[in-house]
């Protein structure tokens, strides 16, 4: 099984509809990310989290909401999808200080968003 | 974090090693220097890192220059599987604060290995 596991995989959705992608890790990491990358806009951060109790506003977190339900578990929301929003959706994880690794992220496959 | 400067685009032979520089000449001296690297549409995948010494690992070697301004990403028997973008991105490793462990990813350097 991969370590870090998006789901689903691809999805396409109406305009309106609410949404919402998941991810959950094997890797023992604290912390977990949300990012989406656009065609010449590379990755960009809409939301992290560094414990279960803890949830951050990244650069593009408009339209957006998360939940960290449990330490391998960071779940991505659109309350209300707009096709602006259409694209490649990764998660990641990394350890935290004192855990002793620093080979900095890990990503899932993605996940295919369209909006139409 | 800092800035970094690849090329858009290089080319290597399968079997030759490939070369990928990366400028970062307002690096600071608590910045590292990572490598990821994203084969198409695939999530970005962690190569190596280094601070201030060479690294070598199973997939690639990082050579960094003295004065820490530029550093270039060897593959050393490139092959087909390695064609992809590769992303020279600088950090702090695990700053507290507004460091927040965001990677800025560029546009990074697009890898194609020929037959």
């Amino acid at each position: 099984d991969a370590d870090v596991t998006q789901t689903p995989r691809n999805r396409i959705t109406k305009t309106g509809k609410r949404i919402m992608l998941e991810c959950s890790q094997t890797k023992g990491h604290d912390r977990m990310y949300w990012y989406r990358q656009d065609p010449g806009l590379g990755l960009r951060l809409i939301y992290y989290s560094f414990d279960v109790k803890d949830i951050n506003k990244g650069e593009i977190s408009d339209g957006y909401s998360v939940s960290r339900q449990a330490q391998a578990k960071f779940s991505l929301s659109l309350e209300s999808a707009i096709p602006n929003q259409t694209a490649l959706y990764f998660c990641a994880t990394s350890d935290s200080p004192g855990q002793g690794s620093n080979y900095g992220y890990t990503f899932g496959s993605g996940t295919r968003l369209t909006v139409v | 974090d800092a800035k970094t400067t690849q090329p858009t685009s290089m080319d290597c032979a399968e079997g030759r090693a490939a070369n990928l520089p990366c400028n970062h000449s307002t690096i600071s001296g608590n910045e590292y220097v990572y490598w990821y690297r994203q084969i198409h549409s695939q999530g970005p995948q962690y190569i190596i890192h280094g601070l201030k010494n060479n690294e070598t690992n199973e997939m690639a070697s990082l050579i960094i220059t003295e004065d820490r301004k530029s550093s270039t990403l060897i593959l050393p028997h490139a092959t087909l599987r390695d064609t992809a973008v590769y992303y020279c991105i600088v950090r702090v490793f695990n700053a507290g604060g507004t460091s927040y462990g965001k990677l800025t990813f560029g546009q990074g350097t697009i890898l194609t290995v020929h037959p």
